[in-house]
């Protein structure tokens, strides 16, 4: 199996911050990485798929980038609404999700 | 835009079988485009990804569970559904069904989940 992990797996942030989450893949996924975003309650979101690629509806503030082993979702201006948690997964096999990173307010 | 809806008894007995069903609306199951996954996510933890189903029956499962899961796929209905047996309390969850959208992009085929359903909570307990 292909293990992901995120790092932080959390950070206190503000409106306007510029942030970054990191995942890793336990071997090279290429470019098969998606990013999500969770709010209480509410089940999971596209942001990003195929490690760069902006899934449509989602802001131009959210992007990705990465291959093989190392990826990373960036927000560069923090948004109220942003606060939530982050999940990357892979889809190169059997898909396995990241422990995710939760993002509130500073 | 295809709708999901997940439904199935929000209580079941351990060591009995928990029996889920996901509706699709506002699209056909038949769609080339989709496989068609099952999420789940105990209250508090993350996601872990139970398995998939193509409509033509192939399926692909978490190896941590396959031993105990079966998708299937009901194209007359516009559902699939989920079974999971010898069920535990580590089985309580809520559970997602989710669309897998098979995308051409760069030379290559990316699979993403990019609808969802709202989740459903499942307890197991006697």
């Amino acid at each position: 199996d292909i293990q992901m992990t995120q790092s932080p797996s959390s950070l206190s942030a503000s409106v306007g911050d510029r942030v970054t989450i990191t995942c890793r893949a336990s071997q090279s996924i290429s470019s098969y990485l998606n990013w999500y975003q969770q709010k209480p309650g509410k089940a999971p979101k596209l942001l990003i798929y195929a490690a760069s690629s902006l899934q449509s509806g989602v802001p131009s503030r959210f992007s990705g980038s990465g291959s093989g082993t190392d990826f990373t979702l960036t927000i560069s201006s923090l948004q109220p609404e942003d606060f939530a948690t982050y999940y990357c997964q892979q889809s190169y096999s059997t898909r396995t999700f990241g422990p995710g990173t939760k993002v509130d307010i500073k | 835009q295809v709708q999901l809806q997940e439904s199935g008894p929000g209580l079941v007995k351990p060591s009995q079988t928990l029996s889920l069903t996901c509706t699709v609306s506002g699209g056909s199951i038949t769609s080339g485009n989709y496989y068609w996954s099952w999420i789940r996510q105990p209250a508090g933890k993350g996601l872990e990804w139970i398995g998939r189903i193509y409509t033509s029956g192939s399926t692909n499962y978490n190896p941590s569970l396959k031993s105990r899961v079966t998708i299937s796929v009901d194209t007359s209905k516009n559902q699939f559904s989920l079974k999971l047996s010898s069920v535990t309390a580590a089985d309580t969850a809520v559970y997602y069904c989710a669309s897998d959208t098979v995308v051409a992009a760069r030379g290559k085929t990316y699979y993403y989940m990019d609808v969802w359903g709202k989740g459903t909570t499942v307890t197991v307990s006697s």
